[in-house]
């Protein structure tokens, strides 16, 4: 268990509206990263971060920002979702000096 | 862009028997991990690759990181129901400010008695 849970785990909403997910951890690591997961595309990154207040985009970023500013959470924010946007999301963390990432249980998310 | 392939992409087969599962790129990764990912949940990390020419074995699972660490390859023997989910490979590779895997599309794997 990596000790990372993301909220809500289901949300549906309208076009337009502003959705906020948010991605937790207990182990204090450094490096958090989102991906989105589609069909025929697998995990595509998002955004990641380094560090508290240390950002930067992933491949698929346009649409979405992210924040952090404490090292436990990492928030995603789509400022006005649009239906391209349906998606599961996943959170991963990385421990520092490996490369490999352990990922949050997901949220699915509807943009009707 | 770095881009990872992997094949086939659904494969059924029966229990007890073997199978393999490709993961190619054009992209040399420092790195590369095989995860298993079941409905609803998120990918499981299985095995990282590091070397190249390594096999790792897990169990029933062997894992192979190719001489160039470009290429991978997942081979299950006696293929059993619990073996079904969907294989993911991913490659690693370091950036100026943080480690990002490539994923690649995945393999779903169905293992019926």
């Amino acid at each position: 268990d990596a000790g990372i849970t993301q909220s809500p785990r289901h949300k549906v909403t309208e076009t337009g509206t502003p959705v906020t997910l948010r991605c937790h951890q207990t182990e204090n690591h450094r490096y958090m990263y989102w991906y989105r997961q589609d069909p025929g595309h697998g995990l595509r990154l998002i955004h990641y971060s380094y560090g508290v207040k240390d950002t930067d985009k992933g491949e698929v970023s346009d649409g979405y920002s992210v924040s952090r500013s404490k090292t436990e959470d990492f928030l995603l924010t789509l400022e006005s979702a649009t239906s391209s946007q349906t998606s599961v999301y996943f959170c991963a963390i990385r421990p520092t000096g490996l490369n490999e990432q352990f990922f949050g249980p997901g949220t699915r998310l509807t943009v009707l | 862009t770095q881009l990872l392939e992997q094949s086939p992409q659904f494969l059924s087969i029966q229990e007890g028997e073997n199978l393999t599962v490709y993961c190619n790129s054009s992209s040399v990764f420092s790195s590369l991990q095989w995860y298993r990912q079941e409905p609803g949940e998120g990918p499981v990390l299985l095995v990282t690759v590091v070397t190249g020419g390594e096999v790792k074995k897990l169990k029933r699972l062997t894992f192979q990181f190719g001489d160039a660490r470009k290429d991978s390859s997942l081979h299950i023997t006696a293929a059993q129901p619990g073996d079904t989910g969907l294989y993911l490979c991913a490659g690693a590779s370091n950036t100026g400010t943080a480690s990002k895997l490539t994923f690649g599309t995945g393999t779903r794997l169905q293992v019926t008695l």
